[in-house]
């Protein structure tokens, strides 16, 4: 199985940041990765599919980059509502696989 | 609007059989290209992905479980289900039934599952 892993697994940053997450797969995924967004007593919300594409309805500050094994989520510019736990997913072989998290805290 | 709901008991005992379906309304089950996908969570913990059905009703599981998981479609009622046998304490969980194509769109609430005798 293709194993994803995020880092940090938790950070703290202030309103108005701009943080970055990575996660990297242990083989070549092409760009079939999904990011999420999950805060507590929720299901997760999708932000980004296929590497880059941003999810109808979701705010520009979230972006998605890379391919191959190496991927990374940026928030440009911190919300109060984006304090919450990200995790990516891998769509290219089976069984498919999420990473670990990434909880972002409020600083 | 696409919606998934979770449905089934809340306790199973060990060793018993873990059932949920997912009722999905909004939009046709059978219709375009998705799948239909169950994730668990652990309390406290990460993202588990169980498996998941085509509209054609292939599947794909995860290997982990793949011996004690069975997920099924019902188009007449626009539903899909999932059953895990031989359950234990590990299989203690917040069940999601979802859809998914490129990435998961749309989600479930979320149904909690104890395993306890």
């Amino acid at each position: 199985a293709i194993q994803l892993t995020q880092s940090p697994s938790s950070l703290s940053a202030s309103v108005g940041d701009r943080v970055t997450i990575t996660c990297r797969a242990s083989q070549g995924i092409s760009s079939a990765l999904a990011w999420y967004q999950q805060k507590p007593g929720k299901a997760p919300k999708l932000l980004i599919y296929d590497a880059s594409s941003l999810e109808s309805g979701v705010p520009s500050r979230f972006s998605g980059s890379g391919s191959g094994t190496d991927f990374t989520l940026t928030i440009s510019s911190l919300q109060p509502e984006d304090f919450a736990t990200y995790y990516c997913q891998q769509f290219n072989n089976y069984p498919l696989t999420f990473g670990g998290g990434t909880k972002v805290e409020i600083k | 609007q696409v919606q998934l709901q979770e449905s089934g008991p809340g306790l199973v005992k060990p060793s018993q059989t873990l059932s949920l379906t997912c009722t999905v309304s909004g939009g046709s089950i059978s219709s375009g290209s998705y799948y239909w996908s169950w994730i668990r969570q652990p309390a406290g913990k990460g993202l588990e992905w169980i498996g998941r059905i085509y509209t054609s009703g292939s599947t794909n599981y995860n290997p982990s479980l793949k011996s004690r998981v069975t997920i099924s479609v019902d188009t007449s009622k626009n539903q899909f289900s999932l059953k895990l046998s031989s359950v234990t304490a590990a299989d203690t969980a917040v069940y999601y039934c979802a859809r998914d194509l490129l990435g998961i769109d749309y989600w479930g609430q979320g149904t909690l599952v104890t395993v306890s005798s």
